[in-house]
């Protein structure tokens, strides 16, 4: 059974440094997803990443896919608080032949001024 | 503007009562999926549409039903509503094909409660 482990689930930061959010998984996956969630909103698509050594960056986030290791991450640059918001990983172990994915828990990440 | 939407947005219903969830698209997709969000827990899938009639389980099914007669409409049907069902619920859809294939587009969601 495939599980997707992220951390840490809360993150409190100042404005202006680096941090690094970790996601887990524990089948074989080259297909991860990043996704955006503001408080009492719905999921916005960040990153997609579909093969081992994938990067992907937008603006301050820049996303990154180790398939041996099973995991992926997403590192803030030099936060700010509009970055507040709860991200999620999600995994897809099926290669995009279903639309079957498992998230992770998420992680609520709040900049402070 | 392309987009998923559920209704209702907000329903408190009570145990056993059935209700429907609509979820519709206008962008085309073949793949559509429910999935409730739980504290704790983040999302969790609960069925999943690779395209008209065929749909198949997500994670936790257990007390939902859904159809997919047409391709823009995915409805999430609770037969017999529990409290452990109160939750949030989302509605998400992508392409099947073409460079956009991986972006999955989610409804606002739906805050259920079931006293």
């Amino acid at each position: 059974e495939l599980k997707v482990e992220q951390n840490p689930l809360f993150l409190s930061m100042q404005e202006g440094k680096n941090y690094t959010i970790y996601c887990n998984y524990s089948t074989t996956s080259d297909r991860l997803y990043w996704y955006r969630q503001d408080p009492g909103k719905s999921l916005e698509s960040l990153f997609v990443l579909l093969s081992n050594g994938a990067v992907k960056q937008e603006g301050r986030l820049m996303a990154s896919l180790d398939t041996k290791a099973r995991l992926s991450t997403l590192h803030i640059t030099a936060a700010v608080h509009d970055l507040s918001a709860t991200y999620f990983c999600a995994v897809d172990s099926s290669g995009g032949a279903t639309n079957k994915l498992i998230f992770g828990t998420g992680t609520l990440l709040a900049v402070q001024p | 503007e392309a987009q998923v939407t559920q209704n209702p947005r907000y329903l408190i219903t009570v145990t056993g009562k059935k209700l429907t969830v609509t979820c519709s698209q206008n962008m085309n997709h073949e793949y559509m999926s429910w999935y409730r969000q739980d504290p704790g827990l983040g999302l969790r899938q609960i069925y999943y549409s690779m395209n008209v009639e065929v749909t198949d389980k997500g994670d936790v099914p257990e007390g939902y039903k859904v159809s997919r007669k047409e391709k823009r409409n995915f409805p999430l049907i609770l037969e017999s509503p529990s409290p452990n069902q109160t939750s949030l619920y989302f509605c998400a859809s992508r392409p099947g094909q073409g460079l956009a294939k991986n972006i999955q587009y989610f409804g606002a969601g739906t805050r259920l409660s079931v006293l």
